[in-house]
């Protein structure tokens, strides 16, 4: 059974700071990551991919990956009370097998 | 923007009767999956589906569901015979291809009662 683990939080975090959020998974043939966001009653929203090891910055977003370690992270910052929501780790083997994989999400809150 | 659209928004059905959930994905996209979320829950894989058939399936997706694709742009989940267990929002999500992004619909979300 491939999983994918996150903290479900909440994660509460002042405005302007900097939010991290942390994955982890299972199957060591994952080749493919992304962050999703969640508003509550919403459908997943991408904000990132990363598909090597290091990291990948787009605008405050920086996303992490380490498959030594099966771990990615999602750092947002200058946090506004808007990315409040559920942040989704999603994982995806590149052999054939083109399923997703979510973890059950953080919780992201705010505080202004 | 492209994006993947699903109707409806909302559905409520009986107990026991069929429902079609419809999606229209991406139009270069070759890939197409259907999750479904319970309330307060993870989303959770139903289906894949690429060069019309079925590449992968959950223990989820069981007699009771099946997919199409009848004609070149649509994409639809059917449930047979609903059960309560089955209120959920369903998602559709499309992707070009190997190592590119899953996109997804706004969600049906149905309600059986």
């Amino acid at each position: 059974q491939k999983e994918v683990e996150q903290n479900s939080g909440p994660l509460s975090v002042p405005e302007g700071a900097i939010a991290s959020l942390n994955c982890t998974y299972s199957d060591r043939g994952s080749q493919s990551f992304f962050w999703y966001r969640q508003y509550s009653g919403k459908s997943p929203e991408l904000i990132m991919s990363i598909y090597s090891n290091g990291d990948k910055e787009d605008g405050r977003f920086t996303a992490q990956l380490n498959k030594a370690s099966q771990y990615v992270s999602l750092l947002i910052r200058d946090s506004q009370p808007s990315d409040s929501a559920t942040y989704l780790c999603a994982v995806k083997e590149n052999f054939g097998n083109e399923k997703l994989t979510f973890g059950t999400g953080t919780r992201l809150t705010i505080i202004p | 923007e492209p994006e993947v659209t699903q109707t409806p928004s909302h559905q409520v059905t009986q107990m026991g009767q069929e429902v079609i959930l419809r999606c229209v994905p991406i139009s270069n996209h070759l890939y197409f999956y259907w999750y479904r979320q319970i309330l307060g829950q993870k989303v959770e894989f139903l289906v894949s589906f690429y060069n019309n058939e079925i590449s992968e399936k959950s223990e989820i997706f069981d007699d009771q569901f099946s997919v199409e694709r009848p004609d070149g742009s649509n994409f639809t989940l059917k449930i047979r015979s609903t059960k309560l267990e089955d209120s959920a929002m369903y998602f559709c999500a499309s992707f070009r291809g190997m190592n590119t992004e899953a996109f997804f619909g706004q969600g049906t979300r149905l309600t059986v009662v």
